[in-house]
């Protein structure tokens, strides 16, 4: 299963809305997409799990949602520290693929 | 707390091997199917194996199959990875990967004579 992520890069303001896209080649089940973010030297840190629920931790301002082939990755207010590269990954189907990641400037 | 500690990376020549270990906490580790994920610098994270809750299903990528097995130790809450005849392209940071669980910090491979 292929995942394309869209926009490669998003360049906005503190405040505003960013909304991330991953499609997939084809249909993948929910509880199996979950979005990461990579901040530069660390790990990939779990936002979201089973396409819209957030992990221990996370802000409100990050929602997931989505089926199908199409899964959506909203950070609803950002803030500067949500400059990072965003990762969907699938393991409805091995092998388990990412996306090739969409980065947010802020 | 959730704790996902991979560790076992260092230095090895081409055809050489290593084992990766990973010690988990904090959730119920036999109940997760876990992956090896590795990733190197400015790319997207590439997945490498996975085994089932149980240890009898495995699935590898296909440059990896034959030289290297995923297994786990439910009674240590463990994951491994043993990776034999290494070559200069498996050089990475290797992360273990509970489906729905954060990975923690990964273990540097690096292949290089």
């Amino acid at each position: 299963i292929v995942l394309t992520q869209s926009p490669g890069t998003l360049s906005l303001s503190p405040g505003e809305r960013a909304t991330l896209s991953c499609r997939a080649s084809q249909s993948v089940r929910t509880t199996s997409v979950v979005w990461y973010q990579q901040k530069p030297g660390q790990a990939p840190r779990l936002l979201i799990y089973d396409t819209s629920s957030r992990a221990p931790g996370i802000p409100d301002r990050f929602r997931g949602g989505g089926s199908g082939t199409d899964f959506t990755l909203t950070i609803s207010t950002l803030e500067p520290e949500d400059s990072a590269v965003y990762y969907c990954q699938q393991f409805a189907d091995s092998p388990n693929t990412f996306g090739q990641g969409t980065k947010v400037e802020i | 707390e959730v704790q996902v500690v991979a560790s076992g990376g260092g230095l090895v020549q081409p055809g050489g091997s290593l084992r990766l270990s990973c010690a988990a906490s904090g959730f119920t580790f036999s109940t997760y199917w876990i992956s090896w994920v590795r990733q190197t610098p400015g790319k997207r994270p590439e997945w490498v194996a996975n085994i089932n809750e149980v240890g009898d299903i495995r699935y590898y990528l296909d440059s990896v199959k034959g030289r290297f097995t995923i297994s786990r130790d439910n009674a240590k809450n463990s994951l491994y990875l043993q990776m034999d005849s290494l070559r200069v392209e498996d050089t990475a940071m290797y992360y273990c990967a509970p489906n729905r669980v954060d990975w923690g910090q990964g273990t540097l491979v690096t292949v290089s004579s």
